[in-house]
């Protein structure tokens, strides 16, 4: 079945270091990629998507590309604020057009001043 | 800005008991899930309404588990029994239609502790 593997965390950077999270998935067909993040007392928000393979998605200075070839969906920022801090989690919408999302298991990132 | 509300935040119950979650999705949004996000875990589906019809329930445990959308706009979530293995975060998502394309906007949830 599909399924979505994410970089184990926690994740520990100084602010204005540069962030990837690794993210890999296996899937039929033609997936649209996603990446949430949710802060701390918060539910997730869409932070990015792609809808097929080289689409890049972005926005708030994080970039991801789908990569068709590598299966993979990873995550950049070239310079992350201590705002950044939260779980981030990457997912695709499974096979059958239903909208259901199969997500990976969440990467925390910890930025400190 | 429109948000999914869900109550309540927190409900700590005891094992063998009776629990239920409430959902009001976006207003107009015809597609409504229901996701268990256990601890360090990725949230996992386990209902997607369509308007007022079960799309998927496959991933919902039937034994204990109930949910309906009556009306096609608000949704409870039931669990009866509640064991301990239930805790988890229950998140309520919704979505204009459903599709691989469509964004889904997720409430708070609901942080369910059994003892």
């Amino acid at each position: 079945g599909d399924s979505v593997t994410q970089m184990e965390g926690p994740v520990t950077l100084s602010e204005e270091a540069f962030l990837t999270i690794n993210c890999t998935y296996t899937a039929t067909g033609y997936p649209s990629l996603f990446w949430y993040v949710q802060y701390p007392g918060e539910g997730l928000q869409l932070l990015l998507k792609a809808t097929k393979a080289d689409d890049k998605g972005s926005n708030k200075g994080f970039e991801a590309t789908y990569r068709k070839e590598t299966t993979s969906f990873h995550l950049e920022k070239g310079s992350v604020q201590v705002s950044d801090s939260a779980v981030y989690f990457c997912a695709l919408s499974s096979s059958g057009n239903t909208g259901k999302l199969i997500f990976g298991q969440g990467t925390t990132l910890q930025v400190k001043p | 800005e429109a948000e999914v509300a869900q109550s309540p935040r927190y409900k700590i119950t005891e094992k063998s008991q009776a629990v239920a979650f409430w959902c009001d999705p976006i207003s107009g949004h015809a597609t409504l899930y229901w996701y268990r996000q256990i601890l360090g875990q990725g949230p996992e589906l386990l209902v997607q309404f369509q308007d007022e019809s079960v799309v998927d329930d496959s991933q919902l445990p039937k034994d204990r588990f109930s949910a309906e959308r009556l009306k096609g706009v608000d949704s409870t979530l039931k669990i009866q029994p509640a064991e301990l293995g239930d805790s988890a975060m229950y998140l309520c998502a919704s979505s204009h239609t459903g599709g691989r394309n469509t964004e889904a906007f997720f409430g708070q949830g609901t942080r369910l502790t059994v003892v």
